[in-house]
């Protein structure tokens, strides 16, 4: 059975930094393309970075430069590297598995949520 | 960047038909997916490449896409499905995925 657990959320102060980590279970993160997922409080989502089996990386306008997606292969699991953290950047934070044929996303985790406040 | 736009919301009666419409450039060239969310729950695919369901997911649902408007149909509506819906594309211009920006299904 697929899994995607999230943890690493919690409230920070402006300027600060943050790691988040899921879990994967189920499959093999380093064969996927996976991605990290957004949802400020009562907004939509909002597509963050992805990573592709191969290496490659890519990140939305609004955090490129400050996040930085990875994955370790040895504990199947996907990071996310948050700097210089916002208050704009408060939001649950999904991890989610994407389909490499046409690009939807198949399994999500259930969502950890980041608080940028003073 | 390539913009998604939902209506903000669409009521519909149980048992009635529900169309959910996400409107983009020349989106019938591109493959677009549909998410259910319901509250504190993280979204679920319930369309992908413009009209295949998921296992599991049923055959109330379905869509189509065509020019610059994709739709996602419900058909014999249940309270069940009051959530938000959000389309989804990937543009291949700039390997971005985009979303688009919500419909609250009220179920009458």
């Amino acid at each position: 059975e697929v899994q995607l657990v999230e943890t690493g959320g919690g409230l920070i102060q402006p300027g600060g930094s943050l790691r988040l980590s899921c879990a994967a279970s189920g499959f093999t993160v380093s064969s996927n393309y996976m991605s990290w997922v957004r949802q400020a409080p009562g907004k939509g989502l909002e597509w963050v970075s992805v990573i592709y089996s191969g290496g490659s990386t890519y990140y939305a306008d609004s955090v490129k430069g400050r996040f930085t997606i990875s994955r370790d292969n040895s504990k199947n699991t996907l990071y996310l590297q948050m700097n210089s953290l916002r208050a704009e950047d408060t939001a649950v934070y999904y991890c989610a598995r994407a389909s490499y044929v046409v690009y939807y996303f198949d399994y999500w985790g259930q969502g950890t949520l980041v608080t940028v406040s003073s | 960047s390539y913009v998604l736009t939902q209506p903000p919301s669409v009521s519909v009666a149980p048992g009635q038909t529900a169309r959910i419409t996400c409107g983009g450039n020349n989106i019938g060239s591109k493959s677009v997916h549909w998410y259910q969310q319901k509250p504190g729950q993280a979204p679920v695919l319930v369309v992908y490449d413009d009209s295949d369901r998921p296992s599991g997911i049923p055959e109330r649902f379905s869509g189509s896409n065509s020019g610059n408007t994709a739709t996602l149909t419900i058909s014999r509506v249940e309270a069940g499905d009051e959530a938000d819906y959000y389309c989804q594309v990937w543009d291949s211009s700039s390997d971005h995925y985009v979303f688009g920006t919500g419909t609250k299904v009220t179920v009458l």
